[in-house]
């Protein structure tokens, strides 16, 4: 089984709507990340959180927010969804140690 | 601010070439350093790291060597084969965080 989840792989929604991408990990760490990636542009950090009781902005948090309902699960809500929300969505977790970071396989957005 | 800047995509090979791909970094502490690898339609695998000045990252035959003089951590590999087509992406983790640079592109032809 994979170390990091994320559902859904896809989704396709309107402009407006509001929208959740959950996280799942099973590698027992205590840091969760949200990247979005767009071509060119690498990735950009959303929002990250160190333990339960800790949530960061990224670098480009407007527009999203996250709720880490426990260690091992960390979503992102996008309120009211835009088409430049339209990327690929990763999550990703790490210890406080290595600072290795290790990606689920993505939520692919659409938004129309 | 922090940053990355990696060379420009695409880089088309030939299988058995020897592979180079730049990056450079500012920063104002002591980042450890990273390259990650991103196969088509999957999430980023850790590739290689460093951790500080002159250490070598090594890993399924790539290697970068952490120099702190150039602010460099240039990818290498001897002989690429057509399974290394991928995006490489270079980062440095500061404050629990990882900077990204923009990713390039590696095509190895047969």
């Amino acid at each position: 089984d994979a170390d990091v989840t994320q559902t859904p792989r896809n989704r396709i929604t309107k402009t407006g709507k509001r929208i959740m991408l959950e996280c799942s990990q099973t590698k027992g760490h205590d840091r969760m990340y949200w990247y979005r990636q767009d071509p060119g542009l690498g990735l950009r950090l959303i929002y990250y959180s160190f333990d339960v009781k800790d949530i960061n902005k990224g670098e480009i948090s407007d527009g999203y927010s996250v709720s880490r309902q426990a260690q091992a699960k960390f979503s992102l809500s996008l309120e009211s969804a835009i088409p430049n929300q339209t990327a690929l969505y990763f999550c990703a977790t790490s210890d406080s140690f290595t600072h290795e970071q290790y990606f689920g396989p993505g939520t692919r957005l659409t938004v129309t | 601010g922090d940053s990355v800047t990696q060379m420009e995509g695409p880089v088309t090979l030939s299988e058995e070439a020897f592979l180079t791909i730049n990056c450079t970094y500012t920063a104002t502490g002591y980042p450890s350093l990273f390259w990650y690898v991103q196969y088509p339609g999957e999430g980023l695998q850790l590739l290689l790291k460093a951790t500080k000045a002159d250490d070598k990252g090594s890993n399924k035959g790539f290697e970068a060597t952490y120099r702190k003089e150039t602010t460099s951590f240039h990818l290498e590999k001897g002989s690429v084969q057509v399974s290394d087509s991928a995006v490489y992406f270079c980062a440095l983790s500061i404050g629990g965080k990882l900077i990204f640079g923009q990713g390039t592109e590696l095509s190895v032809k047969p």
